[in-house]
């Protein structure tokens, strides 16, 4: 079976500061991953997607992710922190019929 | 607008009612997903369609929901005899078949139940 693990609930930046937000999983097969983030009031986006390809995967917004099998992580990143970066994120695997298994979520904080 | 839509936005019904919610995909994605998001926590899968088949169902589902899809275009979840447990976001996803589509989702559905 596929979990998700989102190391932080709540990750507070100054804006211009780099971005962490953690993820591990755990999947019986090679899996698919995703990152998708959740502004209030609006619906989920995807930021981008991992499927075997390059390890570090870049995506919109100056987001990128680098999936680490020996370490099962994938681990989102972003050099600079902006205002409108403050959001929800989920980190997603892909089970094998394609149904998304989501994590808790972590709640993203920009300082200004 | 090409994306997902999901009608109504936001319900509020009493305990023991029925609703139905529905959703409207990409017009050229033969798949379309049931969440559901309760507060604090990520979406859960409830059930998916390929065309018109329902091809699986979580057993997070009773057997007070019931979700269709007829002609493999919009579908509609329905939950009959509310409870306060109900009471979550609902969110539809559409994307095509194949072992790593993106999966694009609608703005979702609150319920309420009172």
């Amino acid at each position: 079976a596929q979990s998700v693990t989102q190391l932080d609930s709540h990750v507070s930046v100054s804006e211009g500061t780099p971005v962490l937000l953690r993820c591990n999983y755990s999947s019986s097969y090679s899996p698919s991953l995703f990152w998708y983030v959740q502004h209030p009031n609006k619906g989920l986006q995807l930021l981008l997607k991992y499927t075997s390809a390059a390890t570090l995967v870049k995506g919109i917004n100056g987001f990128e992710a680098e999936f680490k099998k020996s370490e099962t992580s994938f681990h989102l990143t972003k050099p600079s922190a902006h205002m409108s970066d403050a959001a929800e994120y989920f980190c997603v695997v892909s089970d094998p019929r394609n149904k998304l298994v989501f994590g808790a979520g972590t709640i993203l904080r920009v300082k200004s | 607008d090409t994306g997902v839509s999901q009608d109504p936005r936001h319900k509020i019904t009493k305990r023991g009612q029925n609703v139905t919610f529905r959703c409207d995909p990409i017009s050229e994605h033969n798949r379309l997903y049931w969440y559901r998001q309760t507060l604090g926590q990520g979406p859960e899968f409830l059930t998916y369609f390929q065309n018109e088949a329902q091809l699986e169902k979580s057993r997070l589902l009773s057997d007070r929901f019931s979700a269709e899809r007829p002609k493999g275009s919009f579908s509609t979840l329905e939950i009959q005899r509310t409870e306060q447990g109900d009471s979550a976001m609902y969110l539809c996803a559409s994307g095509s078949s194949g072992r790593t589509d993106t999966q694009y989702f609608g703005p979702g559905t609150r319920l309420t139940v009172l």
